[in-house]
């Protein structure tokens, strides 16, 4: 069964800190792994890694992909209170047209 | 382009009662999802969609129906609701292109049976 696994479940950090999401997953031959970023209402997408995009970053957010083991990091640096938000991550499996879900991280970044 | 959009944005059902949830997309998009989420439990593909008059079972398909006959429309129905599914749903929708690859989603639906 594919799975999605994040950590930690929640953390609270203060203005100015850098954290870092974890994502491991059991997806065998995945297309892509995809962060999101939750907010009140609708996942907004972040990034998405592929093989051939093992790292990508944009602004005070990056992520990287360990293919060797199985999992991905997203780190934001100099966190701010709009980072609060709770963080997502999926798996594209190889069969077409689905993502599968982590239960995500919540994050609260503290003024 | 509105994006993605659902229809109603709250409900309150009682159990046994019936209803439809609407998705619609104007992005011309190939594949529509609904999902779930729950408390500590991320989001769980309910019912998903290839194209327009195709559908497919997810993780969670269990008391609810889907149909596509619009490729604008991705429809979830609730044939006799349950205090489990109390939750709130999130329609999404993608090009297709490279597998599920970056989906919109919609602002939700949060549905109450009582």
């Amino acid at each position: 069964e594919d799975k999605v696994v994040q950590s930690p479940l929640s953390l609270v950090v203060h203005e100015g800190d850098t954290v870092t999401l974890n994502c491991s997953y059991e997806v065998t031959n995945f297309r892509s792994l995809l962060w999101y970023k939750q907010e009140k209402k609708a996942p907004t997408f972040l990034f998405m890694l592929t093989s051939s995009g093992i790292e990508k970053k944009s602004g005070r957010l990056s992520s990287i992909l360990d293919k060797k083991e199985l999992s991905s990091i997203l780190n934001i640096t100099a966190t701010q209170t709009g980072d609060s938000a709770i963080y997502l991550c999926a798996v594209s499996p190889p069969q077409k047209g689905k993502l599968v879900f982590g239960a995500g991280t919540i994050l609260r970044v503290k003024s | 382009n509105a994006g993605v959009t659902q229809t109603p944005k709250f409900r309150v059902l009682k159990t046994g009662q019936s209803m439809t949830l609407l998705c619609a997309q104007d992005m011309n998009h190939e594949y529509m999802y609904w999902y779930r989420q729950d408390p500590g439990m991320g989001l769980r593909l309910i019912h998903y969609s290839v194209g327009e008059g195709t559908t497919a079972k997810g993780e969670v398909p269990d008391g609810y129906n889907v149909s596509r006959l619009k490729k604008q429309n991705f429809l979830l129905g609730l044939e006799s609701a349950a205090p489990s599914q109390t939750s709130v749903y999130f329609c999404a929708s993608s090009t297709g292109r490279g597998g599920a690859g970056e989906q919109y989603f919609g602002p939700g639906t949060r549905l109450t049976v009582t």
